[in-house]
């Protein structure tokens, strides 16, 4: 079985630059999430998707960050304009259902590290 | 709000010891689950194990066991037997009823010497 699937693996661009990650979770899980985690820090949700409707997005900066999942399956995230507090690694995960249980055990991807200039 | 808070920023265990990190959380749900996750030097995060907040039993798995008391808030993980390749960061975590939000605690560095 196919992982969460992220890309770029990495990104440095200059302050005030756009910048998109792209996420394609494990098949047939409807839930999605995006965490950002700054070095030294756990990962901080910062949307998650129940198919393509957005469950909870409270921690997201809606004045520069948005996402989308459209047709329920892939996502990106971007970020415009970018600033210099942005670099950290934005991981996606993936879970079968949303609800707490054993099988939310969630499967991450292996992240894009962001470095703001 | 969910608050996870893990105190030990570094651990430090002999191979073949065990080892138990702490984390104590607060919520205001009646119903969540809480996990740990370890994060490798690679970046990858690996799902441990999982507690349910109305499991009677403390739950294990392999060399991982979760000391979950509940009316202390509290979720350590034990694990037992240390390896080399146990060196890593250490995440708890913790999710509220049906979609609720999941918070994660600032994690702890554990290295397993030799």
């Amino acid at each position: 079985e196919a992982g969460v699937a992220q890309s770029p693996r990495y990104k440095i661009i200059e302050k005030r630059q756009s910048v998109a990650f792209w996420c394609n979770p494990i098949s047939g899980h409807a839930t999605l999430y995006w965490y950002q985690q700054i070095l030294g820090q756990g990962p901080k949700l910062l949307i998650q998707f129940q198919n393509n409707g957005v469950v909870d997005d409270s921690q997201l900066p809606k004045d520069r960050f948005s996402a989308e999942r459209l047709k329920g399956v892939d996502s990106t995230l971007k970020i415009q304009p970018a600033k210099l507090e942005d670099s950290a690694v934005y991981l996606c995960a993936s879970s079968f259902f949303a609800k707490v249980d054993r099988a939310f055990g969630q499967f991450f991807g292996p992240g894009t590290r962001l470095t703001v200039l | 709000a969910q608050k996870i808070t893990q105190t030990q920023p570094g651990m430090f265990v002999q191979e073949k010891e065990a080892v138990t990190l702490d984390c104590t959380y607060d919520t205001s749900d009646q119903s969540y689950g809480l996990f740990w996750y370890k994060q490798p030097s690679s970046g990858e995060m690996i799902f441990l194990i999982y507690q349910g907040s109305y499991d009677e039993q403390n739950a294990t798995e392999g060399r991982y066991s979760l000391n979950f008391q509940k009316a202390r808030k509290s979720a350590n993980l034990v694990i037992s037997a240390s390896q080399l390749g146990d060196s890593a960061m250490y995440f708890c975590a913790m999710k509220g009823t049906n979609a609720g939000k999941s918070t994660f605690g600032d994690g702890t560095t554990l290295t397993v010497k030799p």
